[in-house]
């Protein structure tokens, strides 16, 4: 079935720095992928989103690229501040399923 | 836009009593609504998936005497824990769609559910 699979965290990063997480998927058609951030004691928030290959999705500084020809969509900022400090998820949707599948989280932790 | 609001956002109860927890979407009509459970420092677990006036789906292992969900307006979804039991404590977040798969899910805030 289809997969979401990304790096384990934390990542731990200084103030400004440049983050990459990293985000590939497996799944038998064409889904739409997703990046969800979540700060502690709350909900999912959607970052962004591309649903279609070449795709380039952004918000807040944050970028991710739909790569299907390395079945990949790693978020990307290029200065990351100590409220970017959360939970991010990868998704896609299931196109078969129609349910949205998650990676496990990555934990960001940003110091000044 | 797309606000999924969520109620209550913690409770805490004794055991055996019945909790509901409601999931409204805000600014847009949601055609399914979702909901999960997480536990500390996991991933979400998907619960069961309700389209506007039909039964919901349940995930495999889900008891659905025990979380009894109710979608009664392309708005509204309830949850409800029945007889909660420690165990039922956790982590509890609905999500509302509008449209088909590739569209994205819009979460609420989450429910923090103890029991004691």
């Amino acid at each position: 079935g289809d997969s979401v699979t990304q790096m384990e965290g934390p990542v731990t990063l200084s103030e400004e720095a440049f983050l990459t997480i990293n985000c590939t998927y497996t799944a038998t058609g064409y889904p739409s992928l997703f990046w969800y951030v979540q700060y502690p004691g709350e909900g999912l928030q959607l970052l962004l989103k591309a649903t279609k290959a070449d795709d380039k999705g952004s918000n807040k500084g944050f970028e991710a690229t739909y790569r299907k020809e390395t079945t990949s969509f790693h978020l990307e900022k290029g200065s990351v501040q100590v409220s970017d400090s959360a939970v991010y998820f990868c998704a896609l949707s299931d196109r078969n399923t129609d349910k949205l599948i998650f990676g496990t989280g990555t934990r960001l932790q940003v110091f000044p | 836009g797309a606000v999924v609001s969520q109620h209550p956002s913690w409770v805490i109860c004794k055991s055996g009593t019945s909790v509901k927890i409601e999931c409204r979407s805000l600014d847009f009509q949601a055609t399914t609504m979702f909901w999960y459970r997480q536990f500390p420092k996991q991933s979400l677990m998907l619960m069961a998936t309700s389209n506007e006036g039909s039964k919901a789906t349940y995930e495999q292992g889900v008891e659905k005497d025990k979380f009894l969900i109710n979608h009664a307006s392309l708005t509204l979804s309830t949850l409800t824990v029945t007889s909660a039991h420690p165990e039922d404590s956790s982590f509890y977040i609905c999500s509302a769609r509008w449209g088909d798969g590739y569209q994205p899910q819009h979460f609420g805030d989450g429910t923090r559910l103890s029991i004691l």
